[in-house]
C-alpha cells in the first residue's frame, strides 16, 4: 500500500514562481526521499532528509520534515519550463528487516508554463 | 557511468499470455529492485534482492510473478499468466550496498507492459 500521500495532486505555476508539494506519511521513517520523473529522464533521486533533520537544501530545491506532523514538504524557487515532472515523496521506514525499501506517495504533477 | 539498462522498453500482449523483463543494474551495484508503476500511481516495490539473494518479495504477486538474478548482476522479472491489472510499467533500480537505509536508488528507463 502507498505510504505517503501528496497535495497538491497537480500544480500550474508560471516560470519564475516558486512550487511548493507537501507530503504525509504514516509510520515512523528513518529518512525521506523527493524524486522526480519526466518522460525524459525517468525517475531521478533529488534529496533524502533524515529523520534527525529539520530542513535540507540542493540547489534550487528546499526540503523540511516534520516528524511530530508526519509531515515533509518541497519547494522548488525560481521554476523553470524544465522542471515539468511528477514528483514523488518516498519513505524509509525506521526499523524493519529491508534495508532500503522505499515507500512512495501518489506524486504531484508540476506543469511550469514559460 | 552507465545508468540502469531495461528491455524491451515496450511490450503489448493479450491477457493469459506470458511476458519476461530483463534489467542490467549498475555495474558494482548490490542491491536490485523491481517496481510496478500504474499509471496515475507511484512506484511500488515488488521484489528487492541483495547479489543474488531475495531479500523482500512481500509484495511480489507469487501465483503470477517471478523473479531471478543469477550471478548477482542481471535480472529477469517474469508474469505467468498476464492479467488486464497487470499494465503498468515495470521499473528496475540499483543501488551500491543497499545495507545503508541511505543509499541513492538509481532507476532504469522502465517497461510499459499493456495487457489487452
Amino acid at each position: 500500500s502507498q505510504q505517503g500521500e501528496e497535495d497538491p495532486q497537480a500544480l500550474s505555476i508560471q516560470e519564475g514562481e516558486n512550487a511548493t508539494m507537501n507530503c504525509s506519511y504514516k509510520t515512523s521513517i528513518n529518512n525521506l526521499q523527493w524524486y522526480r520523473q519526466n518522460s525524459g529522464r525517468g525517475l531521478v533521486h533529488l534529496i533524502l532528509i533524515r529523520s534527525n533533520e529539520r530542513e535540507k537544501h540542493s540547489g534550487r530545491l528546499r526540503v523540511t520534515l516534520d516528524t511530530s506532523k508526519k509531515s515533509s514538504s518541497l519547494l522548488i524557487t525560481a521554476s523553470r519550463a524544465a522542471d515539468t515532472a511528477s514528483y514523488f515523496c518516498a519513505t524509509a521506514r525506521a526499523g524493519g528487516t529491508s534495508y532500503g525499501k522505499l515507500t512512495f506517495g501518489q506524486g504531484t504533477i508540476l506543469t511550469v508554463h514559460p | 557511468e552507465a545508468g540502469v539498462a531495461q528491455s524491451p522498453r515496450y511490450k503489448i500482449i493479450e491477457k493469459r499470455q506470458s511476458v519476461a523483463f530483463w534489467c542490467n543494474p549498475i555495474s558494482g551495484h548490490a542491491t536490485l529492485y523491481w517496481y510496478q508503476q500504474i499509471l496515475g500511481q507511484g512506484p511500488k516495490l515488488l521484489i528487492q534482492f541483495q547479489n543474488n539473494g531475495v531479500v523482500d518479495d512481500s509484495q511480489l504477486p507469487k501465483d503470477r510473478f517471478s523473479a531471478e538474478r543469477l550471478k548477482g548482476v542481471d535480472s529477469t522479472l517474469k508474469i505467468q499468466p498476464a492479467k488486464l491489472e497487470d499494465s503498468a510499467v515495470y521499473l528496475c533500480a540499483s543501488s551500491r550496498k543497499g545495507q545503508a537505509i541511505t543509499d541513492t536508488q538509481y532507476f532504469g528507463p522502465g517497461t510499459r507492459l499493456t495487457v489487452l
